[in-house]
């Protein structure tokens, strides 16, 4: 069965710190990942994805995240973290299949102190 | 950037009342969907839309669920008679269906059922 587990339900870090938030994923096929970020009140914005290829991708606002299929990890990075990050982070893994759903991990939620 | 609009953003009805959630996807994705996410607990498929029909559903969309895309432009998600446990955020997304299957959130519809 497929499914995406975040380990980590709330990560605090200070601001310029580094950041990993982890994400294992369990998927019969090769996937597609995904990292996704709801701010207050927003929607779901869409960081960067893994289709294939190099397995270090590189997203926005600074964010990157490395596939590693030993580990069936998707873990997303960002080497400075600022205040405007933080924010719920998503991790969800879909099929190759257009028009397949989904599959979302429980989300981290990312606290910044000054 | 073109984005996905829903209406209302947020919806407060009686448990027995039926409720529509508005979506107005990407004006040239081919493919809809309807998630929720319960408070606290993770983003869940309901549906996935595809050439005027439901081309996957989840076990949550049971009958009590429709969807309907009435006039080429808005994609509506209905909620026959609600229950307390419909209360959630609601989100629609959409995608082209060509390759990757990037999806486009709305930035959702909070329902709560009293």
């Amino acid at each position: 069965a497929q499914s995406v587990t975040q380990p980590d339900i709330h990560i605090t870090v200070s601001e310029g710190a580094s950041l990993e938030l982890r994400c294992n994923y369990s998927y019969g096929a090769t996937p597609y990942l995904f990292w996704y970020v709801q701010s207050p009140g927003q929607g779901l914005q869409l960081l960067l994805k893994y289709f294939s290829g190099d397995t270090l991708v590189q997203g926005i606002k600074g964010f990157e995240a490395e596939f590693k299929r030993s580990q069936s990890s998707f873990n997303l990075r960002k080497p400075s973290v600022h205040w405007s990050d933080a924010a719920e982070y998503f991790c969800a893994v879909g099929a190759r299949n257009t028009g397949n759903q989904f599959y979302f991990g429980t989300g981290t939620s990312l606290t910044v102190i000054p | 950037e073109p984005e996905v609009t829903q209406t209302p953003s947020h919806q407060v009805t009686q448990m027995g009342q039926e409720v529509i959630l508005r979506c107005v996807p990407i004006s040239n994705h081919l493919y809809f969907y309807w998630y929720r996410q319960i408070l606290g607990q993770k983003v869940e498929f309901l549906v996935s839309f595809y050439n005027n029909e439901i081309s996957e559903k989840s076990e949550i969309f049971d009958d009590q669920f429709s969807v309907e895309r009435p006039d080429g432009s808005n994609f509506t998600l209905k909620i026959r008679s609600t229950k307390l446990e419909d209360s959630a955020m609601y989100f629609c997304a959409s995608t082209t269906g060509a390759g990757a299957n990037v999806l486009t959130f709305g930035a959702g519809s909070r329902l709560t059922v009293l």
